[in-house]
């Protein structure tokens, strides 16, 4: 079947980093997305990940392992701003998206 | 670019009523729209895919009949909540996305819809 884990909430200071990690088992791979969503609103698009390593954008960065079926987002300088669900979604063999449950992130001040 | 245009975004209506969400891609032609359902505090469930000029492609528990998909441009899809009861009041979204891969869906801003 199709999996993927992530945690069900973290909780983080003010200024601080976090990392929120996600594995997957799916029927294929052809990438795998964050989004960001805020309470009572529809997710944002944050980053694509295709290929191992890490990608950077701004306060934010993105990780993929494939071989280990392994994604973590990495939030740098927290913002009270930045407390919402952070959402995983690979995408498989037939480009449909299979979502994650979502981390709910809270921020501290 | 890549701008989703959802609408109405809240809705109340009574019981019985028929519900009809508009979904626009803007700047892009979308061959794919999806819609979601979310109930509080819960993730995202994927209800049914549309194709234009096709027929949807409904998940698993998601009745064809109560839940009218149309998909009839590359930038328009309806969904159309028939006979609606309290059950489905629930935060409804629209996604469109050019089924590539590396290709993001972008979302519309959703619509709230709450049977009275």
């Amino acid at each position: 079947g199709q999996n993927i884990d992530q945690p069900t909430e973290m909780t983080a200071t003010e200024g601080a980093i976090v990392q929120i990690n996600c594995t997957y088992q799916t029927s294929g791979f052809n990438g795998l997305f964050w989004y960001q969503q805020h309470a009572g609103e529809a997710p944002t698009f944050l980053s694509y990940n295709v290929l191992d390593g890490l990608e950077e954008k701004g306060r934010f960065s993105s990780f993929l392992s494939r071989s280990k079926g392994y994604s973590y987002l990495l939030l740098k300088e927290l913002q009270m701003k930045d407390s919402a669900s952070y959402l995983c979604a690979v995408q498989d063999s037939n480009y449909q998206l299979i979502w994650g449950a979502g981390t709910k992130l809270i921020i501290k001040p | 670019g890549a701008v989703v245009s959802q609408h109405p975004s809240w809705v109340i209506c009574k019981s019985g009523t028929s519900v009809k969400i508009e979904c626009r891609s803007l700047d892009f032609q979308a061959t794919t729209m999806f819609w979601y359902r979310q109930f509080p505090k819960q993730s995202l469930m994927l209800m049914a895919t549309s194709n234009e000029g096709s027929k949807a492609t409904y998940e698993q528990g998601v009745e064809k009949d109560k839940f009218l998909i149309n998909h009839a441009s590359l930038t328009l899809s309806t969904l159309t909540v028939t006979s609606a009861h309290p059950e489905d009041s629930s935060f409804y979204i629209c996604s469109a996305s050019v089924p590539q891969g590396g290709q993001p869906q972008h979302f519309g801003d959703g619509t709230r819809l709450s049977i009275l």
